[in-house]
């Protein structure tokens, strides 16, 4: 069966430091993969989302950046944390095929910038 | 995805059907209605999607009106756990499959 990984599960960073959230599927391969985040009261945010390795697409400006090393691994990264950086930050994954119309979803980080 | 209005909050008697509206007048042709529902402090739930036609799963049944301009979700017996945030969106799925949260409906299910 497929799991999707997602940690650390809360994290607190001053401003100005770095950020790399990482997240892992296993069970599946070749899975469109997503970020989202959540700000305090507010609906999901699409942050990135990839169709392959080194496929990352932006949905946001913003001061994160996503990469995908590798097939079953996607990584929230940032130079430099905001205070508006901070929400519940969560990983997505979708099977290929056009008949899987389904995102599963991680457990989250909670990201507090400080 | 296709814009979507849903009520701010809900409430709903344990054991009784919760049934969740929401309109999506302006839903082209090729865009399915999926619903989630969000947990507090957990990631969005799949519970079912569908295009024309009704559909149903073990969670719920999916109502979709003639015209497609609406839908409801129709939870048959509520229990307590039933108690998140419920999204409808509106996608044409396939490599177009990049959901849009809105802030959905609240639904508080009453023992």
């Amino acid at each position: 069966s497929q799991t999707i990984h997602q940690w650390p599960a809360t994290l607190v960073q001053p401003v100005g430091s770095p950020l790399s959230l990482e997240c892992t599927v296993e069970g599946t391969s070749n899975p469109n993969l997503y970020w989202y985040r959540q700000a305090a009261g507010r609906g999901l945010q699409l942050l990135f989302y990839s169709v392959g390795i080194g496929q990352i697409s932006s949905e946001v400006p913003q001061n994160l950046s996503a990469s995908r090393p590798q097939d079953r691994q996607f990584i929230l990264s940032s130079k430099k944390l905001l205070l508006s950086d901070s929400g519940f930050y969560l990983c997505a994954w979708r099977g290929i095929f056009a008949t899987n119309e389904k995102l599963f979803f991680g457990s989250g980080t909670q990201l507090s910038v400080l | 995805d296709a814009k979507t209005t849903q009520p701010t909050s809900m409430d709903c008697a344990e054991g009784r059907a919760a049934n969740l509206p929401c309109n999506h007048s302006t839903i082209s042709g090729n865009e399915y209605v999926y619903w989630y529902r969000q947990i507090h402090s957990q990631g969005p739930q799949y519970i079912i999607h569908g295009l024309k036609n009704n559909e149903t799963n073990e969670m719920a049944s999916l109502i979709i009106t003639e015209d497609r301009k609406s839908s409801t979700l129709i939870l048959p017996h509520a229990t307590l756990r039933d108690t998140a945030v419920y999204y409808c969106i509106g996608n044409s799925g396939g490599s177009n499959y990049k959901l849009t949260f809105g802030k959905g409906t609240l639904l508080t299910v009453n023992p």
